[in-house]
């Protein structure tokens, strides 16, 4: 099993502004993943964090809204950029190994004022 | 592009009754997993099938995976308040091979 720490919780932040969220592994995994939740939603997948290249990133999402880095097996951050009321929404991070249980982070809940 | 479609949306069940939750995919599947998010929490797993036809049991929950790999289930037997939560089911990505795609999950309240 892997424990997912991710921070921040919460925030609110202004709009314009950005916001990185980080994700922390308590293992090494081979995959980290970047979801998108508004409340009462499913989950949206935003992006496969890749270790040591570029993000692979879903369609509707691009990488200059949402960076990301993963430097190592460990560890990945999301940042939302220049962030507007739109963007409000319940984040998550995902590890896991290839095919199997996906493990999530408790979520960063993000209010773009 | 893939769709996972689930149903119901939400499901209001009196403690003892059954509930049951359906998935189908507009593709064939690889596997399915199933996972349980409560109120105000984040999606925990609870199973993975992988073989078509496949059964599985996790004490008052069943999993069905179909023969085509297409649609799958979850019912639960006999519920309880603490099965209170949303149901997702996940497929993985066709073109990313291991991200998950969700359903839109089904919301279960269990009434006393």
């Amino acid at each position: 099993s892997a424990v997912i720490s991710q921070k921040p919780s919460r925030d609110i932040c202004q709009r314009g502004t950005s916001l990185t969220i980080q994700c922390q592994v308590d293992s090494q995994v081979t995959m980290m993943f970047w979801y998108r939740q508004q409340p009462g939603q499913s989950l949206t997948l935003i992006a496969t964090a890749n270790q040591g290249s570029e993000a692979t990133y879903e369609s509707g999402f691009v990488i200059d809204k949402f960076p990301i880095s993963r430097p190592n097996l460990t560890f990945s951050t999301l940042t939302v950029s220049n962030m507007s009321p739109e963007d409000s929404s319940i984040y998550l991070c995902s590890a896991g190994q290839i095919n199997t249980e996906a493990f999530f982070g408790q979520g960063t809940r993000l209010t773009v004022v | 592009g893939q769709q996972v479609m689930q149903i119901p949306q939400y499901q209001h069940v009196q403690e003892g009754e059954d509930f049951t939750t359906y998935c189908n995919s507009s593709t064939t599947l690889s596997n399915i997993q199933w996972y349980k998010q409560r109120p105000g929490g984040h999606p925990v797993f609870l199973i993975q099938l992988v073989k078509s036809g496949e059964v599985k049991k996790q004490k008052r929950l069943t999993f069905q995976f179909g023969e085509a790999k297409k649609n799958s289930s979850l019912h639960i037997t006999a519920t309880q308040t603490t099965d209170v939560g949303t149901y997702f089911c996940a497929g993985p990505v066709s073109n990313s091979g291991y991200a998950l795609n969700f359903g839109k999950g089904t919301s279960l309240l269990v009434t006393p």
